[in-house]
């Protein structure tokens, strides 16, 4: 019963492609992430969203496009793929108590761009 | 400057050691704060969240000190389980956003 599901789990694709990474959450949460890993570890926020609207949009290349069809799902599409895009993008949802956003991650989707 | 910063290590220490990591953020407006712990290869996991009046989870303790604007974590009588990636998170929940510190490396060795 995984909180938080994002496939695939590894991706690798040539330059110039598109492909997409699901992500699900059964969790009830409103908000869901995406968050990009890159080679030096470092973890950053590309989108959020809360109740299927666009909330955070972190100067991330238009190629990236999200999608949430309804508040348990969030899509990562990305066109065109290039070199610098191979990372591990990971999904997340968060809930808030109070002022308190405490978020929870995916297993991580690892992506290889050749 | 960035909105939060961590010393990368990395920290080697021994079993039964105590170690002490630091973070300091830059947003005072910031309302929560956490400690995440990643595993290689893995994703990141809430440890513990961290209030100002410090909070203790069995060997760790957080504390939090609003007017230096300053987060630890402290690792008392370190395992060897124990070793992995320590991430500090502040979150601004009117800005909706959390942001990750960088990550401090911990190997506790034998």
């Amino acid at each position: 019963d995984t909180a938080v599901s994002q496939t695939p789990k590894y991706l690798v694709t040539q330059m110039g492609n598109d492909k997409s990474i699901k992500c699900e959450q059964n969790l009830g949460h409103d908000t869901m992430y995406w968050y990009k890993q890159d080679s030096k570890k470092f973890l950053k926020i590309m989108f959020s969203y809360n109740n299927k609207e666009l909330i955070i949009n972190e100067t991330v290349p238009n190629r990236f496009s999200p999608k949430s069809p309804d508040k348990a799902h969030l899509n990562l599409h990305i066109n065109s793929l290039e070199l610098g895009d191979s990372a591990v993008y990971f999904c997340a949802s968060s809930t808030r108590t109070g002022s308190v956003d405490t978020i929870y991650f995916g297993e991580g989707s690892w992506l290889t761009v050749v | 400057r960035k909105e939060v910063e961590q010393d990368p290590g990395p920290f080697n220490v021994p079993e039964g050691a105590t170690v002490a990591f630091n973070c300091t953020y830059s947003n005072s407006a910031s309302q929560s704060f956490f400690w995440y712990r990643q595993d290689c290869r893995k994703e990141p996991k809430l440890l513990m969240s961290v209030y100002s009046s410090g909070n203790e989870d069995g060997r760790f303790t957080a504390q939090l000190n609003r007017a230096s604007q300053y987060i630890s974590l402290l690792i008392r009588d370190s395992k060897l389980s124990d070793s992995a990636t320590y991430l500090c998170v502040v979150n601004n929940a009117n800005a909706g956003k959390s942001t990750f510190g960088d990550g401090t490396t911990l190997t506790v060795k034998p």
